[in-house]
């Protein structure tokens, strides 16, 4: 079974840039999450989709970020403009419904 | 507000020892706990859970105990294994497929 995929692996931007993230989730998950894990510190959630509606972006800085997940499968999280603090790795994971999430290998963001 | 705590970052082991990993938290809503190992450059992968009607939680190696009455879950690996050198999130949430906080990550080395 093939994992949940992310691109790009790294990504080095400058400050007021602006940047996007995609994400495969595991064939057949309903539910998609991004999160955001600063160094030394656990994942922070930022956006669940189940399937292509959003169930909770509490924690969405949304005057700058941005995510979408077109026709329940695929999502695309973007940041414009990009700031100093937004230098983190950005999991994405996926799950079926009332199952444990299985996270991508992340995209490592540095903002410079 | 940290509701999720991991206070201890490091921890070393002797192979063929037992490891101990502590969590603490402080919602009594949360519901449903979990364990992620993650190696570096990849995400996390789910280790083992345990929902809050149950204090005990066993799978191979890997034992989680809960103690609902002092907001504490532990980790416990027996025997421990150089493959198990990693850091280790704690996670809670207030449903099974709800968003999870994580805790900080203890990073634990296996001393061969």
């Amino acid at each position: 079974e093939a994992g949940v995929a992310q691109s790009p692996r790294y990504k080095i931007i400058e400050k007021r840039q602006s940047v996007a993230f995609w994400c495969n989730p595991i064939s057949g998950h309903a539910t998609l999450y991004w999160y955001q894990q600063i160094l030394g510190q656990g994942p922070k959630l930022l956006i669940q989709f189940q399937n292509n509606g959003v169930v909770d972006d509490s924690q969405l800085p949304k005057d700058r970020f941005s995510a979408e997940r077109l026709k329940g499968v695929d999502s695309t999280l973007k940041i414009q403009p990009a700031k100093l603090e937004d230098s983190a790795v950005y999991l994405c994971a996926s799950s079926l419904l009332r199952e444990e999430a299985f996270f991508g290998q992340g995209t490592r963001l540095t903002v410079v | 507000d940290q509701q999720v705590k991991q206070n201890s970052p490091s921890l070393s082991v002797q192979e063929g020892r037992i490891s101990i990993l502590n969590c603490d938290y402080t919602n009594s809503m949360f519901d449903y706990f979990l364990w992620y190992k993650k190696y570096p450059a990849e995400g996390p992968t789910f280790l083992i859970s345990i929902s809050s009607i149950k204090d005990k939680n066993e799978d191979g190696r890997f034992t989680v105990f809960l103690n609902k009455s002092a907001k504490h879950l532990s980790l416990h690996i027996v025997p421990s294994q150089p493959g198990d050198s990693a850091v280790y999130f704690c996670a809670a949430s207030f449903e099974r497929n709800e968003k999870l906080t994580f805790g900080t990550g203890t990073r634990l080395t296996i001393i061969p």
